[in-house]
């Protein structure tokens, strides 16, 4: 079955501490995206990657880290220099060039600091 | 900077009724999307609009897209309780891959 998957889903951080949050798709998609989602809140972009080896910073990319080194991964690293990193993650993954991009998101990783 | 509103951004509403949810967006754009999102769950896409006057429809959804207007409605027919959930709309952004997200509308439908 292809799609995305993302684990753990549930992870407990505590303070001071770096976790890393895995993203894998077997969709064949060139692009990958990760989201954070607060409660009552929309999604807000942290980083993407077209291409791998190549990523952008998104919208609120402090406290975080990415690396693309396939295209079938795209892991996050949450960094103790996030402060609010309680919240949940979310992946997604597109083809590109066409008239859709239509991005596809998997299971999501919901992370608490402790 | 594109900027996406949904309103209302909470409805409930009673089975059986109609009613319709707006998303609008500051710049123009030639993708929009809308998503639904079960409590405690991942998104689930409905539907991809890209032209104007792009209309789709899916069971009792139906999205339009006016491209001139910025406006994007979502029409509920005859709601029923497991249409409940929470309704995002995602705007493409010129020039890139970027989507920006709406802060979505939870829908209750009451029995």
């Amino acid at each position: 079955d292809g799609g995305i998957t993302q684990s753990p889903k549930y992870l407990f951080r505590k303070e001071g501490q770096n976790v890393t949050l895995s993203c894998e798709q077997n969709l064949n998609h060139d692009a990958m995206y990760w989201y954070r989602q607060d409660p009552g809140q929309g999604l807000r972009l942290i980083y993407y990657s077209q291409i791998v080896n190549d990523f952008q910073k998104g919208d609120i990319a402090e406290g975080y880290s990415v690396s693309r080194e396939k295209k079938e991964s795209f892991p996050l690293t949450v960094t103790s220099a996030q402060k609010n990193p309680t919240a949940f993650y979310l992946c997604a993954s597109s083809t590109l060039g066409t008239a859709y991009n239509e991005q596809f998101f998997g299971p999501g990783t919901r992370l608490t600091v402790l | 900077e594109l900027k996406v509103e949904q309103n209302p951004l909470f409805l409930s509403m009673q089975e059986g009724k109609n009613y319709t949810i707006y998303c609008n967006y500051s710049t123009t754009s030639d993708r929009l999307y809308w998503y639904r999102q079960d409590p405690g769950k991942s998104l689930e896409s409905l539907f991809v609009l890209l032209s104007n006057g792009a209309v789709k429809q899916e069971g009792r959804l139906m999205a339009s897209l006016d491209t001139k207007a910025r406006l994007s409605t979502l029409h509920i027919t005859a709601a029923v309780h497991d249409l409940s959930a929470t309704y995002f709309c995602a705007v493409g952004e010129g020039g890139s891959e970027k989507l920006v997200f709406g802060k979505g509308m939870k829908l209750t439908v009451n029995p």
